[in-house]
């Protein structure tokens, strides 16, 4: 299977400061990532989509630039989520497309918690 | 737009036995792929098995097997000789080719011994 990490794992931070994700394909090349948010019991809700070398497509209510990402490399794209506050806690997961099995491979996510 | 339906949201199993998750989606696209994925408690999603819409056959890894009904929009999953690392939420997602994966609410399987 194809290998995908994040980090950090986890994040504690104050409110209004901002953090960064890091998503990375290991072992293959992604022109396309996706970052997701996940509530506890609950199914992923796509954030947005990260295409290398454009503008990421956000999902309807996601505010771009409350979310900031940047897919730089083939394998590396990252979610900053600035001016954080408690409402932004949760856990988020990022994944990439291999395009050659037209399949996502998930990272092991990332959990924030905005005090 | 595509709808994908879990329509258990709790089962449990007994170690050993088979279990069968259900899954239904709506589309009106004939190229697709289907997909189930696996979160354990560490809540990394883990790919179970993958089916191309075109292909008749139905896709199996190991325990795991579907039964895949294209007329019917049916995706079930099929577990054999449940293990108690099967615990986890599964989640059932349909994608159109370069496109984003659609999920459903998932279904919490628990395995008892």
């Amino acid at each position: 299977g194809a290998v995908v990490s994040q980090h950090p794992s986890r994040v504690i931070c104050k409110s209004g400061t901002s953090v960064k994700i890091e998503c990375r394909s290991l072992d293959f090349q992604a022109t396309t990532m996706f970052w997701y948010r996940q509530f506890p019991k609950q199914s992923l809700m796509l954030m947005a989509t990260s295409n290398e070398g454009s503008k990421a497509t956000y999902e309807q209510g996601v505010e771009k630039d409350k979310f900031l990402i940047n897919h730089a490399s083939l394998t590396l794209s990252t979610l900053t989520v600035t001016s954080a506050h408690p409402e932004d806690s949760s856990f988020y997961i990022c994944s990439a497309n291999r395009q050659a099995q037209e399949t996502q491979y998930f990272g092991p996510g990332t959990r924030l918690l905005v005090l | 737009a595509q709808t994908v339906t879990q329509s258990q949201p709790e089962m449990s199993v007994q170690e050993a036995e088979t279990v069968t998750l259900s899954c239904t989606y709506d589309t009106s696209e004939n190229n697709y792929y289907l997909f189930w994925y696996k979160q354990p408690p560490s809540r990394q999603m883990i790919l179970v098995i993958r089916q191309e819409a075109y292909k008749q056959q139905n896709a199996t890894e190991n325990r795991f097997s579907v039964n895949f009904q294209k007329a019917a929009k049916s995706f079930s999953l099929k577990i054999s000789d449940s293990q108690l690392g099967d615990t986890a939420m599964y989640f059932c997602a349909f994608m159109s080719p370069g496109d984003k994966l659609v999920f459903g609410a998932g279904t919490i399987l628990r395995v008892k011994s």
